[in-house]
């Protein structure tokens, strides 16, 4: 079993539409959690943290779920520009600071 | 804003050749990190850096890959005797303690 597990997708959606994705991870004991977003043949960049209260950022919403050992990311009204991969990251139990990354989603926004 | 620096942008070599990928991160950022990615898949951890010591090497990185941060500044990864299966996007990416990583654009490399 991968240590982190996502839908490659892809996701073809209209504009304005709200889609959501999943992330499972294996190690019960992880620490911390992130979104990031890559474009085609481009570095990954920040999207946001993930936090067990939950967070939004603006159209962006993340949820943490321990007890299932699952994150997710809701985005609201999707633009054409939210076209990308988004990679679900894990870090694993304190005293390593390496990202384990999932395979990514590849979100399309159609016109 | 000056983010994390990768050279070359693009490595083209043949099989047999070594390649040294060079990484300058954010000049505030302690730790520094190697990754790699294939077509489809997710950047896979290969080591990183605190300061200029190698605090964790991943199994991927056999012995004909090795990394250096020898002023704890920039680092280097070097790849000796290289294989087609060493194709891949290695990536650098840099962090300030428990702070997200930012990463570099990446050395694309292609070894015919």
């Amino acid at each position: 079993r991968k240590e982190v597990e996502q839908d490659p997708g892809p996701f073809n959606v209209p504009e304005g539409a709200t889609v959501a994705f999943n992330c499972t991870y294996s190690n019960s004991a992880s620490q911390s959690f992130f979104w990031y977003r890559q474009d085609c043949r481009k570095e990954p960049k920040l999207l946001m943290s993930v936090y067990s209260s939950g967070n939004e950022d603006g159209r962006f919403t993340a949820q943490l779920n321990r007890a299932s050992q699952y994150i997710s990311l809701l985005i609201r009204d999707s633009k054409l520009s939210d076209s990308a991969t988004y990679l679900c990251v894990v870090t694993p139990p304190s005293g390593t600071y390496k990202y384990i990354f999932g395979t990514g989603t590849r979100l399309k926004v159609l016109a | 804003d000056t983010g994390v620096s990768q050279n070359p942008r693009h490595k083209i070599t043949k099989r047999g050749q070594n390649v040294t990928f060079r990484c300058d991160p954010i000049s505030e950022h302690n730790r520094l990190y190697w990754y790699r990615q294939t077509l489809g898949q997710g950047p896979e951890f290969l080591t990183y850096f605190q300061n200029e010591a190698q605090l964790e090497k991943s199994r991927l990185l056999s012995d004909r890959f090795s990394a250096e941060r020898p002023k704890g500044s920039f680092s280097t990864l070097e790849i000796q005797r290289t294989e087609q299966g060493d194709s891949a996007m290695y990536l650098c990416a840099s962090s300030s303690n428990n702070q997200p990583q930012h990463f570099g654009d990446g050395t694309r490399l292609s070894i015919l």
